[in-house]
């Protein structure tokens, strides 16, 4: 089966960088999606990453280790619209849907 | 464009009685899936749909559970004999189609929340 962990909160300061890690153990790996969700929201696909390396959006940066199989989401400079959770994901199987770690929740202080 | 809408947006039952959750996903799009996210916790896949397929019903929790879809189009999740355990709130999301060892993004609908007292 699947199973991902992640740390459960964070906290970072406005302005600051941080990053969510994620490991993973998977039967077969197809690769790790990033999913945002705002207390009361539906979450949001921000990432995903199926080869090794790092992929930038904007303020958002994911990146993938395979070998490791471990990955993070680093988001830059930020802003109280931040504020959060986090969530990895791989597929299901060999397929999807998505199999979703806990979460982590973001706090940005000022 | 529409995004995915989920309906009712808040649901109270008694204990033993059954519910009916709807899902209209975006126009397009092949694949639905249905999780169910507990408070303070991730989210838990229960079925998927992928076109004319038969559904992967491998993540429903009991026989209780059932769900069906109309085509490329709506979804209903029945819960029978709600049970206090299956309050939660349950998600909705749809994607384009879907390739062995892709992952599309899905698009979650604003959810049901379900209370069973």
């Amino acid at each position: 089966g699947q199973s991902l962990e992640q740390p459960s909160e964070v906290t970072a300061v406005e302005g600051a960088i941080v990053q969510i890690n994620c490991t993973y153990q998977t039967s077969g790996f197809y690769g790790l999606s990033w999913y945002q969700q705002h207390d009361g929201g539906a979450p949001t696909f921000l990432s995903y990453n199926a080869l090794d390396g790092l992929e930038e959006t904007g303020r958002f940066s994911s990146f993938l280790s395979r070998s490791d199989s471990y990955g993070y989401l680093l988001l830059q400079e930020l802003q109280m619209k931040d504020s959060a959770s986090y969530f990895c994901a791989v597929p299901h199987g060999g397929n999807t849907p998505l199999v979703f770690g806990k979460g982590t929740r973001l706090s940005v202080i000022a | 464009g529409a995004g995915v809408s989920q309906s009712p947006s808040n649901k109270v039952t008694e204990k033993g009685k059954d519910v009916e959750l709807r899902c209209d996903p975006i126009s397009g799009h092949t694949a639905l899936y249905w999780y169910r996210q507990r408070l303070g916790q991730g989210l838990e896949f229960l079925i998927y749909f992928q076109g004319n397929s038969a559904p992967d019903k491998s993540g429903l929790p009991s026989d209780r559970f059932s769900a069906e879809r109309t085509g490329e189009s709506v979804s209903t999740l029945t819960i029978q004999r709600t049970q206090q355990e299956d309050s939660a709130v349950y998600l909705c999301a749809s994607s384009l189609l879907i390739r062995t060892g892709g992952s599309y993004e899905q698009y979650f609908g604003p959810g049901t929340r379900l209370t069973v007292t």
